[in-house]
């Protein structure tokens, strides 16, 4: 099947810095990617489409300007978390869906982000 | 807009034993896939199982299976010989057919357990 690389896949900063996450398609070409939130014990809360070469659309109540998302590539988008602080910990997941099926989506193996 | 309700928040399954876990939701499209998302614990999103609205034939794969009953919006997925590998959350997700935008949207999940 077709793999989604998310990187890292844990990581500690500090409150008040940034932290970028990466999400690869590592075999095939991905128009749309999606990040989604997951808090313990929850379902996938969607936070954004991102398009290559196009800016994100983000879904109702995420702020685009904290949760930055850049998808410059056909293999790669990134999230970045702005100014970090510890209610953004939380499991971050992304998705790709292959361009030529256009149906199922393949999840990256996700980030766990402490912020202290 | 549409919804995905999961109205068993735990289910539990003997070893060997068959479980169905339910899943019900609500569109006005007629064009739409439907999936069953596992999360084990390492919280690696896996595809199960994949059915297209337009089908009539219930998808399987190997020991998964789906009860699709269109008129009535139901999505059940039956496990048959549950394994302990089974253990996780499992997550029903919908998705509008056509464009590569249209996002998955979730149920809030069903935590499998197999007890040996």
């Amino acid at each position: 099947g077709a793999v989604v690389s998310q990187h890292p896949s844990w990581v500690i900063c500090k409150s008040g810095t940034s932290v970028k996450i990466e999400c690869r398609s590592l075999d095939f070409q991905a128009t749309t990617m999606f990040w989604y939130r997951q808090f313990p014990k929850q379902s996938l809360m969607l936070m954004a489409t991102s398009n290559e070469g196009s800016k994100a659309t983000y879904e109702q109540g995420v702020e685009k300007d904290k949760f930055l998302i850049n998808h410059a590539s056909l293999t790669l988008s990134t999230l970045t978390v702005t100014s970090a602080h510890p209610e953004d910990s939380s499991f971050y997941i992304c998705s790709a869906r292959i361009q030529v099926l256009n149906t199922e989506a393949f999840f990256g193996q996700g980030t766990r982000l402490t912020v202290v | 807009a549409q919804t995905v309700t999961q109205s068993q928040p735990e289910m539990s399954v003997q070893e060997a034993e068959t479980v169905t876990l339910s899943c019900t939701y609500d569109t006005s499209e007629s064009d739409y896939y439907l999936f069953w998302y596992k999360q084990p614990p390492s919280r690696q999103m896996i595809l199960v199982i994949r059915q297209e609205a337009y089908k009539q034939q219930n998808a399987t794969e190997n020991r998964f299976s789906v009860n699709f009953q269109k008129a009535a919006k139901s999505f059940s997925l039956k496990i048959s010989d549950s394994q302990l590998g089974d253990a996780a959350m499992y997550f029903c997700a919908y998705r509008r057919g056509g464009g590569s935008n249209y996002k998955l949207t979730f149920g809030k999940g069903t935590l499998l357990t197999v007890n040996p």
